[in-house]
C-alpha cells in the first residue's frame, strides 16, 4: 500500500463548479500537508501549505486536512478554464522525507 | 528572480551515451532535489542534498549520480542512459531538509 493515495482521473468539470480533489495518507505522523499545480509541461508550484488539522484558506482556494481520518482536500470555487492542471498533494511529519501523491488531472471546462 | 533553473530543457540521448543535468537556484536554499515523473507514477525522488557538502539516495537511485558543487548548484549524472531513464525530471530547492520545496521546469529526457 503506497503512503498516499490520491485519484488520477482524469476529473472534468464545467466552469463555476466546485471542485473537490482528495487525498489519504497511511502514516500518522504526517502533520505538514501541501498541494502542488502542475500545468501541462511546467514544473509543480505551491499552492497551498497546512499544518496539523484544520482548515485553510485562500481566495477561491480551501484546503483541508482531517488527521482522524487520514484525509486530505483541496476545494476550488468558482472553477475556471485556467485551474485546468494537474493537483498534487504532498504531506511530511517532522523531518521526514516529502510524500507526494500521483497527481489528478483537472479539465475546467467553458 | 529566476528561483530553479534547469538545463537542458530537452535531449534525446542513445542508450549507452552518459550526459549531465544542470540546475542551479538562486533562492539561497540549502537543500537540493532530484525528483523523475513518469505517467502514472507521480514524482518519484532520485537524490538529494539535505545541505552543502552532503548527498543521499532517495526511492530510485539506481542508473544516476549527482554532484552538489556548491550551495546554488546540483547536478544529476546518467553514466550509460537506457531507454528506463525516458521520462521528465525536476530539480526542486527548499531552505530546510523537507520544507516547501519550489521546482524548475523540468528536463524532458528521452532514450532511444
Amino acid at each position: 500500500q503506497k503512503e498516499v493515495e490520491q485519484d488520477p482521473g482524469p476529473l472534468s468539470v464545467p466552469e463555476g463548479a466546485i471542485v473537490s480533489l482528495n487525498c489519504t495518507y497511511s502514516n500518522s505522523a504526517f502533520q505538514y500537508f501541501m498541494w502542488y499545480r502542475q500545468y501541462s509541461r511546467k514544473g509543480p508550484e505551491l499552492l497551498m501549505y497546512t499544518y496539523s488539522s484544520g482548515n485553510k484558506e485562500d481566495g477561491r482556494f480551501t484546503a483541508q486536512v482531517d488527521k482522524s481520518s487520514k484525509y486530505i482536500s483541496l476545494f476550488i470555487r468558482d472553477s475556471q478554464p485556467s485551474d485546468s492542471a494537474t493537483y498534487l498533494c504532498a504531506m511530511k511529519g517532522g523531518a521526514q522525507k516529502l510524500v507526494f501523491g500521483q497527481g489528478t488531472r483537472l479539465t475546467i471546462n467553458p | 528572480n529566476a528561483g530553479v533553473t534547469q538545463t537542458p530543457k530537452f535531449q534525446v540521448l542513445k542508450t549507452g551515451q552518459s550526459m549531465t543535468l544542470q540546475c542551479a537556484q538562486d533562492m539561497n536554499h540549502n537543500s537540493m532535489y532530484w525528483y523523475r515523473q513518469d505517467p502514472g507514477m507521480g514524482l518519484r525522488l532520485i537524490y538529494y542534498s539535505a545541505s552543502e557538502g552532503t548527498t543521499d539516495k532517495g526511492e530510485v537511485p539506481n542508473g544516476y549520480n549527482v554532484s552538489r558543487l556548491n550551495k546554488r548548484e546540483f547536478s544529476l549524472r546518467l553514466e550509460s542512459a537506457a531507454p528506463s531513464q525516458t521520462s521528465v525530471y525536476f530539480c526542486a530547492s527548499s531552505l530546510g531538509a523537507w520544507t516547501e520545496a519550489f521546482f524548475g521546469q523540468g528536463t524532458r529526457l528521452t532514450v532511444v
